[in-house]
Parts: C-alpha cells; structure tokens; sequence
C-alpha cells in the first residue's frame, strides 16, 4: 500500500531563517504534487513534478523530486510570516489514485 | 476563469441523517474528485469521476455514501445515514484530464455530524 510520509508535522521557524520540509513515499510514481492550505480554506496547487530531477522555484519556495529515493523536498529560503500555513504533498499512484501526506503546518514567527 | 463552486459551505445535522453536497467543477475539466478531509489529516480520495464515469471509488464507503455526475458537468455526493465519524470538511476538485494535471480545488463543505 503506498504511504506518503512528510516530516516534520510542526515547524516552527523565525522569519529570515531557511527549512526543509520532507516528502517520502514508499512506491514507484513519478508525479508529485505541494499544495498549501491556509487555515480554514482549500487547497491551493504550488508546484507538479513530472519526472526525476525536476525542480521548481516559485518565491521563497523551491521543491525538487527524487524518484529513486522516493523523496521529494520544499525548501523555504528566508521565510516570511505570510507563508505560515499547511503544506501537503501528494503523490500519484496511478491515473486515479492520488495521495496525500498529513500535511505540516508552518509557523514562521517574527 | 471561474473555480470550483460547492454548497452548502457548512452543515449541522444529527447522526442516522442523510445530507447532500453539490459541485460545479470548472468549465471545461473533465475529471471531477470528492475528498474527504477529516481534521489534522490530508485529503483522502473518495470518487474520481471522468466525465460521467467513475475511475475509482475503491475509497468510498458505499454502504452508506453515494455520488453521481450524470451529464458530465456537476456533481453530488449523498451520505445516507451519517455517522459521527463523518464529520469532516468535503472537498471537490477538478482538472482538465486526467490526475497528472494540476486539480484545483473547491473550498469545501464542512460537516459536522452530533
């Protein structure tokens, strides 16, 4: 059964300071997705990897996807309080089959 | 472009009820998803429809939920009867094809069921 892991749950983090946040699943797939959800609202897409190596940048956030290590990570770069809020990965198994890790939720304190 | 609309936004209703969720995917998206997101946890799929057919719904507990997107645009999923451990907040989403595109998602019905 594919289990998508995201570590850690909490961050807390001071503003200017840079994080990883993790993403591993435990089965063959070449899609990932992040998602950010704000408290309270949906799920707003950030970044789709397509395939091994790919990286995408949008502001102070940059994800990247390994898929021999299974691995996926976001990395913040001097984070903002704005960008406090849940971030999901999600992993797609098959053409219909997509899921999600339990989210961890960002704090970014001034 | 329009997104996802859902009603009702929220909802209260007694265990052994039944209660009904609506959505209207963006124009043009063929493939339409139910999520259920209980509390502190990521969304878990429950239905994949594309277009008028279901893809999965290995995840939907069909004893008691049912969903249905009969011409291919909107869609509503049933539960009949709830259970308290229903409650949670219904997310629906939609992409252009199939789920290695971007889904855009609705922002959800929140049901709480006492």
């Amino acid at each position: 059964e594919l289990k998508v892991e995201q570590n850690p749950l909490f961050l807390s983090m001071q503003e200017g300071k840079n994080y990883t946040i993790y993403c591993n699943y435990s089965t063959t797939s070449d899609r990932l997705y992040w998602y950010r959800q704000d408290p309270g609202k949906s799920l707003e897409s950030l970044f789709v990897l397509l395939s091994n190596g790919a990286v995408k940048q949008e502001g102070r956030l940059m994800a990247s996807l390994d898929t021999k290590a299974r691995l996926s990570t976001l990395h913040i770069t001097a984070a903002v309080h704005d960008l406090s809020a849940t971030y999901f990965c999600a992993v797609d198994m098959t053409s219909s089959d997509m899921r999600f890790g339990a989210g961890t939720r960002l704090t970014v304190k001034p | 472009e329009a997104g996802v609309a859902q009603s009702p936004r929220y909802k209260i209703i007694e265990k052994r009820q039944s209660v009904a969720f609506w959505c209207n995917p963006i124009s043009g998206h063929a493939t339409l998803y139910w999520y259920q997101q209980i509390l502190g946890q990521g969304p878990k799929l429950l239905i994949q429809f594309q277009n008028n057919g279901v893809v999965d719904d290995s995840q939907l507990p069909k004893d008691r939920f049912s969903a249905e997107r009969l011409k291919g645009v909107d869609s509503t999923l049933k539960i009949q009867p709830a259970k308290l451990e229903d409650s949670a907040v219904y997310l629906c989403a939609s992409s252009r094809g199939g789920s290695q595109e971007t889904q855009y998602f609705g922002p959800g019905t929140r049901l709480l069921v006492l």
